[in-house]
């Protein structure tokens, strides 16, 4: 069965300190999608990145950089020099689909992100 | 270019009642699926709707139902409220064919069942 697992419940910070959220997920697909969302307080959940299982290569996008390893099932988000902006809860998803655009998203718990001034 | 609209914002129902949530979706979208999240959890998803037909479900009762309509608007519907249902209910809008990514969320609708 498809699960994603983030065991960081809440991380507090302060300003200008880097911070990692671990995900892990199961499938037994070998073709999926892994995704990381954004949620601030409005409710809106924002897109970040996504990989598709085939693309082990990891990326850095201005503060924000994901390390994918299918080894060992982990899709990890780090923000480098955080911001108090960052404050936020954060997701990761998977979707089994072929097509990133249909697949039902299966959702982790959740990390709250605290960061303070 | 309007993201997704969902109305109400906020909605106080008593149990037993039903419940209907809009949705309209990013413009040139012609995908709608909803999402329950409750408090303190990641969304779940309950199911998604493409030229008018429910698609995909998720592990939800019957009591869960929806609809699209020609301009690619949906509504979320729920039959004899439980407490269990008060939850932050997302609708997710995408192009079926693909073309650029992805999903685009709303902000919701905070249903409260007293």
């Amino acid at each position: 069965a498809q699960k994603v697992t983030q065991a960081q419940t809440e991380i507090s910070v302060v300003e200008k300190e880097d911070v990692t959220l671990d995900c892990v997920y199961e499938t037994r697909d070998t073709t999926y999608y892994l995704f990381w969302y954004k949620q601030p307080p409005s409710g809106e959940l924002v897109f970040l990145i996504r990989r598709n299982s085939f693309d082990e290569q990891n990326e850095i996008s201005g503060r924000y950089s994901w390390n994918f390893q299918k080894s060992t099932s982990s899709f990890n988000f780090t923000i480098t020099a955080s911001q108090v902006v960052d404050s936020a809860v954060y997701f990761c998803a998977l979707s089994e689909d072929g097509s990133s655009n249909t697949g039902k998203l299966i959702f982790g718990q959740g990390t709250t992100l605290q960061v303070k001034p | 270019d309007a993201g997704v609209t969902q109305s109400p914002t906020h909605l106080i129902k008593t149990r037993g009642q039903q419940v209907t949530l809009r949705c309209s979706p990013k413009s040139g979208h012609d995908t709608v699926s909803w999402y329950q999240q409750a408090l303190g959890q990641g969304p779940q998803f309950i199911f998604q709707y493409y030229e008018e037909e429910e698609r995909q479900r998720g592990n939800f009762p019957d009591r869960f139902s929806g609809h699209q309509f020609p301009n690619y608007s949906s509504e979320l519907n729920v039959n004899a409220l439980l407490l269990g249902d008060s939850a932050l209910y997302l609708c997710a809008s995408s192009n079926y064919r693909g073309g650029s990514y992805g999903y685009t969320f709303g902000s919701g609708t905070r249903l409260t069942v007293v």
